[in-house]
């Protein structure tokens, strides 16, 4: 099975503190998602990576940088927090080849305050 | 303009009593179209993907269909436990690797 681990579940930080959450997976897979999930919005697209430093930003990125050193880490980063950045953010990976499956990891929780 | 819409946004079954989840699609070049459960506080588990018109997968009391504009997500002899959020998402052929995700329909099974 597939195992895609994040960080923190549960994350309380302050206006204008730098911000890092970390993706891990554990089966070498190319591309890489951070998405943010809030009531009524559904799910939205911050950045992706496709490999090792390359990434491409999504339909949100303003507020946000994500870094993309090894494989199997994808971390994103909130530069100075802001309090409309309280959300769930959700990492996910996507085997391509043959068959498209798309994993995520259990969510960070993350409260601005 | 939506590209993925999912119907109803809610749903209230009895335990046993049949029914289906629509997630309809506008877009072109189809390379995939994804059904997941999501509980609440937590992320998303994967449940089917379809290629192709035509294409059921099942699992348990869920089984996916897929046509050229939309996708069923049938659930028979619906459980307490199968309470959740249902999300469709697709992937097609802009080159772009991210899914476009619908808005989900939230599933309540009363015993």
């Amino acid at each position: 099975d597939v195992k895609v681990t994040q960080s923190s579940r549960y994350l309380v930080k302050r206006t204008g503190e730098k911000v890092f959450l970390e993706c891990v997976q554990d089966m070498d897979h190319e591309n890489m998602f951070w998405y943010r999930q809030d009531p009524g919005l559904g799910l939205r697209l911050i950045y992706f990576s496709y490999d090792v430093k390359m990434k491409e930003k999504g339909d949100i990125p303003e507020g946000y940088s994500v870094s993309r050193e090894k494989k199997e880490r994808f971390s994103l980063i909130l530069e100075s927090a802001s309090t409309n950045q309280t959300s769930m953010y959700l990492c996910a990976i996507l085997s391509s080849g043959s068959y498209y499956e798309q994993y995520f990891g259990p969510g960070t929780r993350l409260t601005v305050t | 303009e939506d590209q993925v819409t999912q119907s109803p946004e809610a749903l209230r079954l009895q335990e046993g009593e049949s029914s289906s989840l629509n997630c309809s699609y506008t877009v072109s070049g189809l390379r995939g179209l994804f059904w997941y459960r999501q509980d609440p506080g937590k992320g998303p588990e994967f449940l089917f993907t379809l290629y192709s018109a035509g294409e059921e997968k099942e699992k348990e009391r869920l089984k996916a269909t897929l046509t050229k504009k939309e996708s069923f997500l049938h659930i028979t002899a619906p459980k307490p436990e199968d309470s959740a959020t249902y999300l469709c998402a697709v992937h097609w052929d802009t080159g772009r690797r991210a899914l476009t995700f619908g808005s989900g329909t939230r599933l309540q099974v009363q015993p």
